[in-house]
């Protein structure tokens, strides 16, 4: 079954530096997609980035990069040059192709604060 | 509409009883998505729809849950007897296509439910 694993409940960066935010999955299909998203205060979920089980080169978006290791089934969220809007929870998810069945799954989430 | 559209925003009732809250998802999105998520928690996978039908409703919690989407847009989630265990918000999300993992989910800013 796919599972979503965030050990960090909670974090603190500086502003201006860069933090890591871990995530590992599991799951039995060869072919998955792994999703970071942003939940603010406000609530929404604000997609951050995608990374592809067959992309060979880690996803970079802005100042969000996905530090991918296969071998591992580690996905963490590397975000760089923190800013005190970056502060929220960041959610992990999984989605799987081959077994046919096409919903996300979440982790539990890590509150990230940046501190000024 | 611009986004995924969820009412009410916030909706109070009592133990028992029957309450709707519907999901208008981004006009085009073929996959719609329904997701409660408690305090502190992930989102948690109820149900989503490929069109009119329900492709995967594993995560409905049981009989009192039930959705539909007649026209394969806007949806209803229903909760018959409610229970005080059901307050949560109950997130929507919609996507272009329900394969293709590349596909990232747009939420709504969801509906928070209080059962008093």
């Amino acid at each position: 079954a796919q599972k979503i694993t965030q050990t960090q409940p909670g974090m603190f960066v500086q502003e201006k530096e860069a933090v890591t935010l871990d995530c590992t999955y599991d799951t039995s299909d060869q072919s998955y997609g792994l999703f970071w998203y942003k939940q603010p205060s406000s609530g929404e979920m604000i997609f951050l980035i995608y990374q592809g089980s067959y992309d060979e080169q880690n996803a970079t978006e802005g100042r969000y990069s996905l530090n991918f290791q296969k071998a591992r089934k580690s996905a963490n969220l590397v975000i760089s040059a923190s800013q005190l809007g970056d502060s929220a929870m960041y959610f992990c998810a999984m989605r799987e192709g081959t077994s046919g069945t096409y919903k996300y799954i979440f982790g539990t989430g890590t509150r990230l604060k940046v501190l000024a | 509409g611009a986004g995924v559209s969820q009412t009410p925003s916030n909706k109070v009732t009592e133990k028992g009883k029957y309450v709707e809250l519907r999901c208008d998802p981004i006009s085009g999105h073929t996959a719609l998505y329904w997701y409660r998520q408690s305090l502190g928690q992930g989102p948690e996978f109820l149900i989503y729809f490929q069109g009119t039908g329900a492709a995967d409703d594993s995560g409905l919690p049981n009989d009192r849950f039930f959705a539909v989407r007649p026209e394969g847009s806007v949806s209803t989630l229903k909760i018959q007897r409610t229970e005080r265990g059901d307050s949560a918000v109950y997130l929507c999300a919609s996507s272009l296509m329900v394969s293709g993992l590349n596909t990232e989910a747009f939420f709504g800013q969801g509906t928070r439910l209080t059962v008093v």
